[in-house]
């Protein structure tokens, strides 16, 4: 099983900053099966980015995503005040998904 | 657009059974791989099982709920459904499906539109 581990555990920064999420895996897998997910309390996690570095639909362009290997990173350039949420990366390459911890992004 | 909505959940004894279900709407659900993952409260998310396309040839199970839960999809009705049986305290959480991106889970991201169902195993 791929075990992702997310870093840090939560960001305290203020809306207009940029936001450097972190997501380690166990082992080497290819960057084409690694998404994002964002979510808020009560709501579903709504799909950010996939393939590492491809956004989903609607998805603003102050999210992109980048990473090969056992490191990837979610990047905000200018936080929103929607953006204040909690963050999950995935591995899809094998039968059995793994979710990161999350990572929450908050208001500071 | 893609729509899921999710019901059959509910507060179950520990022990006892509940049959999710996940109604979709908005694509050829017959075509995409389909999936659950769970989110206990206050935690983080797990995933549960996954089923390929059509036939539902390829089913894959979470080693934590393995021989407790069966997956299935009615392709007729656009549905898919979960069996949960022996159910313990710790399968306390918000149940959400998920539409994969392509035919087979294995390399299918997924979107996950609905609201969840909520299960709730207490005595």
């Amino acid at each position: 099983e791929i075990v992702l581990t997310q870093s840090p555990g939560t960001l305290s920064l203020s809306p207009g900053e940029r936001a450097t999420l972190s997501c380690r895996a166990s082992q080497i897998f290819s960057s084409a099966y690694l998404a994002w997910y964002q979510q808020k309390p009560g709501q579903s996690p709504r799909l950010l980015i996939y393939g590492a570095s491809t956004r989903a639909a609607d998805i603003p362009d102050r999210f992109s995503g980048s990473g090969s290997g056992t490191d990837f990173t979610l990047t905000i350039s200018r936080l929103e005040p929607e953006d204040f949420a909690v963050y999950f990366c995935q591995q899809y390459g094998t039968s059995a998904l793994t979710f990161g911890g999350g990572t929450k992004v908050e208001i500071k | 657009d893609v729509q899921l909505l999710e019901s059959g959940g509910g507060l179950v004894q520990p022990g006892g059974s509940l049959r999710l279900s996940c109604a979709a709407s908005g694509f050829t659900f017959n075509n995409y791989a389909m999936t659950w993952v769970r989110q206990a409260p206050g935690k983080g998310l797990e995933w549960v099982a996954s089923i390929s396309e059509r036939s539902g040839s390829s089913i894959y199970y979470a080693d934590s709920m393995r021989g407790r839960i069966t997956l299935s999809r009615d392709n007729s009705k656009n549905t898919l459904f979960l069996q949960m049986t022996s159910l313990r305290g710790e399968d306390t959480a918000t149940y959400y499906c998920g539409k994969g991106s392509s035919a087979f889970p294995r390399g299918s991201h997924f979107d996950f539109r609905g609201q969840g169902t909520l299960v709730t195993v207490s005595s």
